[in-house]
């Protein structure tokens, strides 16, 4: 019954690789994103998806690609790995609720570690 | 630009205490502002979330209180107890509907609650 899942939970790679993490959501959200969370835990949106179509794209190097199948599911791809890559990257959707306001469902995260 | 400033950086409290952290916004356009609590190895969960038409927020032990005119926000956890022990970040944003909203994350605040 996990809300928002990531696959995989740790990845360790050679610089100059291509990797992709796979997220997916069974609330029923409509918008999903994608932060970067750095060694110093500082949590930065890099995109937001919402019904599949590309809302926010933070100045993230384009190295890295999110695709977006359908509601459910936000991948990221990200070529040419480069050190400063590693981190942990957290998967998230949220569902308009009025004046309750847009509460964010995080994924458990993905550690990417580039050797 | 940072466009929400957290401090402590790090919180010591003794079991029973209280803890407060306290968070400053520059953007007079958000009107959401949540936080989140995240353990090692989870992602970050949202605690307790307020807007800005009421001034303080309590849900058991964790209250928000909120100075529109001052711009800042602030976390009180009462009692607190090891359980508590985690990283803790505000966040804000402007609410949009349907497509979902862009959360500025603090650069949170790990605090450890001593027996």
């Amino acid at each position: 019954d996990t809300a928002v899942s990531q696959t995989p939970k740790y990845l360790v790679t050679q610089m100059g690789n291509d990797k992709s993490i796979k997220c997916e959501q069974n609330l029923g959200h409509d918008t999903m994103y994608w932060y970067k969370q750095d060694s110093k835990k500082f949590l930065k949106i890099m995109f937001s998806y919402n019904n599949k179509e590309l809302i926010i794209n933070e100045t993230v190097p384009n190295r890295f690609s999110p695709k977006s199948p359908d509601k459910a599911h936000l991948n990221l791809h990200i070529n040419s790995l480069e050190l400063g890559d590693s981190a942990v990257y957290f998967c998230a959707s949220s569902q308009f609720r009025g004046r309750g306001g847009n509460e964010q469902f995080f994924g458990p995260g993905t550690r990417l570690t580039v050797l | 630009q940072q466009q929400v400033k957290q401090s402590p950086q790090s919180l010591i409290v003794q079991k029973g205490g209280i803890s407060i952290i306290n968070c400053a916004y520059e953007n007079t356009a958000f009107d959401y502002f949540p936080w989140y609590q995240q353990f090692p190895g989870k992602g970050p969960a949202l605690l307790i979330a307020i807007r800005p038409d009421v001034s303080e927020k309590k849900e058991g032990r964790f209250t928000i209180s909120f100075n529109k005119s001052a711009k800042q926000f602030s976390l009180h956890i009462m009692d607190s107890q090891p359980g508590d022990s985690a990283t803790y970040f505000c966040a804000a944003s402007k609410v949009r509907t349907n497509t979902g909203n862009q959360f500025y994350f603090g650069t949170g605040t790990s605090l450890t609650v001593i027996p």
